[in-house]
């Protein structure tokens, strides 16, 4: 079946425009997460969603920084007033379910985000 | 707080030969470890994890990996590498399967 998808792979702006991110996860799965992989790192937890609510966002690294999943489903990243700072790569993963011993997460390609 | 330490940034194998990826992790109690394999143009993949149990865990492609405690150690081998090991590999640690650390990562190219 089709995995988790994201749109745009690839995303220029300008340093203070507004950008959005968009996940489609696995069909069915109730919880996705995103993560932010800046280069020669590895990817660092931004939030997690169960269905339509953040269960846990305590690793946005700010308020320009903020993330829905309306209907339980697709997911959108939205960055206000982009900084150089924020130019990486966003990943999205969902997994059948959250916060459980046996919940394995399946990524997306993830999004490169260049703020010139 | 919980880190994650990948001392090797690159490590270059022969095809057939044997690897290990070293994994050192920070965590106040029994953590849930995981490996995950990047390769070019695809999205992170799990290769195994440890919750608790027999702390050698066996993973997909052949991939194992060994928790040791004492040394806050979780590191990953595979007997006889092929060429489509070559990749990036992410060691992660989490108080449970959402909220991860990832390392760094280790870098593995294979040469014939």
């Amino acid at each position: 079946g089709a995995g988790v998808s994201q749109t745009p792979s690839n995303k220029v702006t300008e340093k203070g425009k507004y950008v959005e991110l968009r996940c489609d996860p696995i069909s069915g799965h109730t919880a996705l997460y995103w993560y932010r992989q800046s280069l020669g790192q590895g990817p660092e937890f931004l939030i997690y969603f169960q269905g339509t609510g953040a269960a846990d966002d305590s690793g946005l690294p700010n308020d320009r920084f903020f993330a829905v999943r309306p209907e339980g489903s697709v997911s959108t990243l939205k960055i206000q007033r982009t900084e150089r700072g924020d130019s990486a790569v966003y990943l999205c993963a969902s997994s059948p379910a959250g916060a459980t011993r046996l919940g394995e997460q399946f990524f997306g390609p993830g999004t490169r985000l260049t703020v010139l | 707080a919980q880190s994650v330490t990948q001392p090797d940034i690159h490590i270059t194998v022969s095809e057939g030969a044997s690897l290990e990826l070293r994994c050192n992790y920070s965590y106040g109690a029994t953590p849930y470890l995981f490996w995950y394999v990047q390769s070019p143009g695809q999205g992170l993949q799990l290769l195994l994890k440890y919750f608790s149990g027999d702390t050698l865990v066996q993973g997909i492609k052949g991939f194992e990996a060994e928790f040791k405690r004492s040394q806050s150690s979780f590191n990953l081998r595979k007997p006889s590498v092929h060429w489509s090991d070559a990749a990036e590999y992410f060691c992660a640690v989490g108080p449970n399967d959402y909220k991860l650390s990832f390392g760094a990562g280790t870098t593995v190219t294979v040469r014939a």
